[in-house]
């Protein structure tokens, strides 16, 4: 079992671009979550699906970020237009179905943005 | 509203020491408490967790927390701990996403 994976693990972009983030969960995990991770904020809790539907996204700041999870083996996070406070370590981390009692959850290694 | 306060953000020990991180909440719903650390460079790892049940939860590596329904407290604890312990404690309260406290960081010197 490799893990949550996320890729890559170091991004640099421009500001005013474009960044996608990509994770795979452990297989069969249904739930996937994405937090940031910054020093003065903390960790903070983005977004989450559960069997590859969106169920909670309240913490997504409401422009420029999505996410998305096309399949169960990988879910996408993409900012666009990106400016230098989303700079920050994004983390994915998955579990096994929430409602059966599977809450402990599983962090990929993160990747850290950096925007110039 | 959930909200998870650490009161150190930073504790300083010696090998063989005992420790204990303070952890407290304030959550309306059915509570599910955890405790993840993080090593330098790297993703969390799930600690323990308490959910219902004996207040006192055991967890890898020697670690324990101790749920206070009347203190709204979850503090972990270890009798003695090792250089590796060496890390940013979090603690967590969810519902489905994580809301976690600001971390305690924990130095442990030989």
């Amino acid at each position: 079992n490799a893990g949550v994976i996320q890729t890559p693990r170091h991004k640099v972009t421009g500001k005013g671009q474009e960044a996608t983030l990509w994770c795979e969960p452990i297989s069969g995990h249904s739930a996937v979550f994405w937090y940031r991770q910054t020093i003065v904020q903390g960790l903070e809790f983005l977004t989450y699906f559960r069997n590859q539907a969106p169920i909670d996204d309240s913490g997504m700041p409401k422009e420029r970020f999505s996410a998305q999870m096309p399949n169960q083996s990988h879910s996408t996070l993409k900012i666009q237009s990106t400016q230098p406070q989303d700079s920050a370590v994004y983390l994915c981390a998955s579990s096994l179905d929430l409602r059966l009692g599977g809450r402990e959850q599983y962090f990929g290694p993160g990747t850290r943005l950096t925007v110039l | 509203t959930q909200t998870v306060s650490q009161s150190d953000a930073h504790v300083t020990v010696f090998e063989g020491d005992s420790v204990e991180l303070r952890c407290n909440y304030s959550y309306g719903g059915s509570i599910y408490l955890s405790w993840y650390i993080q090593h330098h460079g790297r993703g969390l790892q799930f600690l323990l967790k308490y959910y219902s049940g004996n207040p006192v939860v055991q967890g890898v590596n020697g670690f324990e927390a101790e749920f206070s329904k009347s203190d709204s407290s979850f503090h972990l604890r270890k009798a003695s701990v090792h250089w590796s312990d060496s890390a940013v404690y979090f603690c967590a309260v969810n519902a489905q996403g994580l809301t976690f406290g600001l971390g305690t960081r924990v130095s442990v010197f030989p």
